[in-house]
């Protein structure tokens, strides 16, 4: 669920290097997942998205997976590059207490050259 | 293809003025409108949503309102500032009236001093 006022988790990988983010998601009834990235000082940027009838789907360099046994969610980023450093937030949808989206806490991502 | 703004990008402001920070979506018709605030090196904390004109949902107590005045227009507005409205504050939109994919606008930085 909503997870505001934590301090981001902190991910550091060298450049080349595959990135995995991880998130757990709180609603078992949640069908539609979105991973967003937001550069500093920016607003977050749809990256890719998937569905609950689906376990993984991939984008450029990029792929989520989908485990709903345990609601859980990752996105892994392949050949990681300088750019790619930002905050990552993972996303669930459904029908919970009206039309919203409920944000992940963010992974900061620094990718070290 | 749709377009959100949100204006203006910074401001400063004194405790105990107003504020009115004005989002605006092009594009699309009914969309779902969303105020996020989000406070340095954190997550994301939605403060209201709408699904249409003059339909607004708080989601926390808060010293802050919104308004929608017409279908594509979503205001932030204060009365009296606090040091804690200080923050970065996102407008988004979804496609309504079931909104899916969340977009973003740029952002709006605010410091109360």
């Amino acid at each position: 669920g909503e997870s505001v006022g934590l301090h981001l988790p902190t991910l550091s990988v060298q450049e080349g290097d595959n990135s995995i983010i991880n998130c757990a998601y709180s609603n078992s009834a949640s069908d539609y997942f979105i991973w967003y990235k937001q550069e500093s000082g920016k607003g977050p940027q749809f990256i890719i998205d998937i569905r609950s009838n689906m376990d993984k789907r991939q984008g450029q360099r990029v792929t989520v997976l989908l485990n709903k046994t345990v609601k859980h969610l990752s996105l892994q980023i392949a050949a990681t590059q300088p750019g790619d450093s930002a905050v990552y937030f993972c996303a669930e949808f459904g029908n919970t207490g009206g039309f919203k989206t409920i944000f992940g806490a963010g992974t900061r991502l620094f990718v070290k050259a | 293809s749709q377009t959100i703004h949100q204006w203006p990008a910074t401001l400063v402001q004194p405790v105990g003025s107003p504020l009115s920070l004005e989002c605006t979506v092009e594009g699309t018709s009914n969309p779902n409108l969303y105020w996020y605030r989000q406070a340095a090196g954190r997550g994301l904390q939605l403060l209201f949503y709408s699904v249409g004109i003059g339909q607004i949902s708080s989601e926390v107590p808060q010293n802050l309102s919104a308004s929608r005045p017409q279908d594509r227009q979503f205001i932030l507005s204060s009365k009296k500032l606090l040091l804690s409205d200080s923050g970065f504050y996102l407008c988004a939109w979804a496609p309504g009236p079931m909104g899916n994919t969340i977009y973003f606008g740029e952002g709006s930085w605010l410091t109360v001093v």
